[in-house]
């Protein structure tokens, strides 16, 4: 299986700052039809993950421009501008290239 | 609005079954694959099943095969997930979701596997 390594564990921000989560795969996430099936996910206390960012770099429906994803191959980041209080809680990476599908750890958003 | 709403959870024993249900509502259920994702308590996501979207080939990670079959009525837009010879490391919050890589997740139910 693609082992999925986020980076850090546990992310101290302030509000109004900046974050970035770091998500490396085991292996290229280049699918051999070309697109590279990278997905960001946030989990809110208490709630079901919800997607914002899929196929590296396209916010998902509602989802605000602070938030952005980047990267290639085996490695990517989502960053996030000017927190608010709503963007507190767990991010998730997915990766759809290989079968099974396979998540990140978890990076904890919390505030300094 | 795309809504997605299990049913089904609850505590069994070892080696019993349990069946989860998932109506889905707010969009053609028949045109997309759907999938059961779970998260062990204080843990992370763990993708666990996924269906077509008619049906006709499933995919399950390799601790669930054989004791887990998912399944869809199309008719009923509905997502099911038959879980048979569980065990307490199947203890865990279900979600359904949408798509195998989830675009819309439901608000998932707990399922409790101890004697």
């Amino acid at each position: 299986d693609v082992v999925m390594t986020q980076t850090p564990v546990s992310l101290p921000v302030s509000l109004g700052g900046q974050a970035s989560i770091s998500c490396r795969s085991s292996q290229s996430l280049v699918h051999s039809n070309g697109n590279t099936y990278l997905h960001w996910y946030l989990q809110k206390p208490g709630q079901s993950p919800q997607l914002l960012i899929y196929r590296v770099s396209n916010r998902f429906s509602g989802v605000p421009d602070r938030f952005s994803g980047s990267g290639s191959g085996t490695d990517f980041t989502l960053k996030i501008s000017r927190v608010e209080p709503e963007d507190l809680g767990d991010y998730y990476c997915l990766q759809s290239t290989h079968f099974p599908n396979t998540f990140g750890a978890g990076t904890k958003l919390e505030l300094k | 609005e795309v809504q997605l709403v299990e049913s089904g959870g609850g505590l069994v024993q070892p080696g019993r079954s349990l069946k989860l249900s998932c109506a889905a509502s707010g969009f053609t259920f028949s045109d997309y694959a759907m999938a059961w994702v779970r998260q062990a308590p204080k843990k992370g996501l763990e993708w666990v099943a996924t269906i077509i979207y008619d049906g006709s080939s499933t995919y399950y990670r390799d601790s669930v095969k054989g004791r887990f079959t998912i399944s869809r009525d199309n008719a009923k837009s509905t997502l099911y997930l038959q879980m048979d010879s569980l065990r307490s490391e199947d203890t865990a919050t279900y979600y359904c979701a949408r798509r195998g890589a989830p675009d819309y997740w439901g608000q998932g139910v707990m399922v409790t596997v101890s004697s």
